[in-house]
């Protein structure tokens, strides 16, 4: 079945980047659907960072925009995310997770376990 | 503060059937499918619910969602002990503002 697992540093100081890759198995992303981040801060509900297709096509949420970048490597079988200048509001769980054939189509399934990264010098 | 509005908390006993709302607006609920992620204490989201309506192939026939206009609702009937978690709804919004994935923030279930 299809797996999925986030990887990175768990502490970022304040206006570094955060960087995390997201290892798929169980199927070749280069056959097509969404990957997606999602995070949870502590305690809190979830909030989509962006989405990316196989090909590349790649799709943010506005409040994040400016600061994330999402990209795919299909020969490794991962998608990645750099969110740049981060502050102690981006302390969170971050998800990956598998999203629809289309940016705003389909649902979010399998997500990953998860990895929570802090922010914090 | 969550574009799509749920209700902090909810409870029930055993047996019972119980119901949690999300209400949204036009540029999400009411124009776009509806999903429900159930999240278990400690462990990542799954999904409970698609297309307004559907369960995955897993899902016990006990949980079932519905929308009408710009809201919906999951019922959780015959209600278990190990039902207990979070409920989270999630809409893509096309909003001019704009367009992206939005959720709730969150129903957190407990079985009394």
């Amino acid at each position: 079945q299809v797996q999925l697992q986030e990887s990175g540093p768990g502490l970022v100081k304040p206006s570094e980047t955060l960087s995390l890759i997201c290892t798929v198995s169980g199927y070749s992303i280069s056959s097509g659907y969404y990957w997606g981040w999602i995070r949870q801060p502590p305690g809190m509900g979830l909030e989509w960072i962006g989405t990316i297709s196989h090909s590349g096509d790649s799709n943010y949420n506005p409040s994040l925009k400016s600061r994330v970048s999402i990209s795919v490597d299909p020969s490794k079988n991962q998608f990645s995310l750099r969110v740049r200048s981060v502050i102690a509001a981006d302390t969170a769980v971050y998800y990956c997770a598998r999203g629809g054939i289309g940016a705003a189509q389909g649902w979010f399934d399998p997500w990953g376990r998860g990895t929570l990264v802090t922010v914090s010098s | 503060q969550s574009v799509l509005t749920q209700p902090p908390s909810a409870s029930g006993t055993p047996g019972q059937r119980v119901t949690i709302s999300c209400s949204g607006s036009s540029s999400n609920i009411g124009s776009n499918f509806l999903y429900w992620y159930q999240q278990l204490p400690g462990t990542a989201p799954t999904l409970l619910i698609y297309r307004n309506n559907q369960r995955p192939s897993g899902v016990p026939d006990r949980f079932s969602g519905s929308k009408s206009g710009t809201s919906a609702s999951l019922a959780i009937s015959g209600l278990r002990s190990e039902d207990e978690a979070d409920y989270f709804c999630a809409s893509w919004d096309d909003s001019l503002s704009g367009r992206r994935w939005v959720f709730g923030g969150g129903t957190k279930l407990t079985v009394l």
